[in-house]
């Protein structure tokens, strides 16, 4: 399968506890971006990465938000200090940086946190 | 106005029969308009793309743009039971790249 992959694809923590969710793109994308869905909502961008860099994030990326994607392949997003509004699917997604195609975007399976 | 709109449903159509999918955009929006199927608990999956004025055909998909209504739909021709899902329609968000989405029409095709 060369799809996006992410993980862990549930994840259940307690308020205040720091969560880190993994994604792994398309081997040859080299735009990776994150997104948050909540239910009856379309996907809300959070930041995407070009390469290794960090180009844009979303004013819902809080100070508690952190995402890195150090050698430009796979990606973490980290949150500390979990609150109950941080439950939602945490969606990945990746494309080819170039042109219209950076638009095409595959998304991976997703997190699905609960902040109980 | 919200960037990208939908109607959220739900919209029932008999099998066999033709979907339309409704969506209206912003000028905040660029031009670039995607279809995502979603069915429920699982991740989008990019089923349609469009960049210019007119139809573009995949299938039982047609996607259709205008640009001047900022209108985007889509229709799937011979509605099957396993194509109830949500719809989302999603344009792109400028020159960075990301995408703007509507909150989806849930569509049920019923047998």
């Amino acid at each position: 399968d060369t799809g996006v992959s992410q993980d862990p694809r549930h994840k259940i923590t307690k308020r205040g506890q720091n969560v880190t969710f993994r994604c792994d793109p398309i081997s040859e994308h080299n735009r990776l971006y994150w997104y948050r869905q909540t239910l009856g909502q379309g996907p809300e961008f959070l930041t995407y990465f070009q390469n290794e860099a960090q180009l844009e994030k979303s004013r819902l990326l809080s100070d508690r938000f952190s995402a890195e994607r150090p050698k430009g392949s796979f990606s973490t997003l980290e949150i500390q200090r979990t609150e109950q509004g941080d439950s939602a699917m945490y969606l990945c997604a990746s494309s080819l940086g170039a042109g219209q195609l950076s638009y095409e975007q595959y998304f991976g399976p997703g997190t699905r946190l609960t902040v109980t | 106005q919200k960037e990208v709109e939908q109607n959220s449903g739900p919209l029932s159509v008999p099998e066999g029969a033709i979907a339309s999918l409704n969506c209206t955009y912003s000028d905040r929006v660029s031009q670039s308009f995607f279809w995502y199927r979603q069915y429920s608990g699982k991740s989008p999956e990019l089923i349609m793309s469009i960049y210019s004025n007119g139809d573009k055909e995949d299938g039982r998909f047609t996607a259709q743009l205008n640009k001047a209504s900022q209108y985007v739909s889509l229709l799937i021709r011979d509605s099957q039971p396993s194509d109830s899902a949500t719809y989302l329609c999603a344009g792109g968000g400028g020159s960075q790249g990301n995408l703007i989405f509507g909150k989806g029409t849930k569509l049920s095709v019923k047998p």
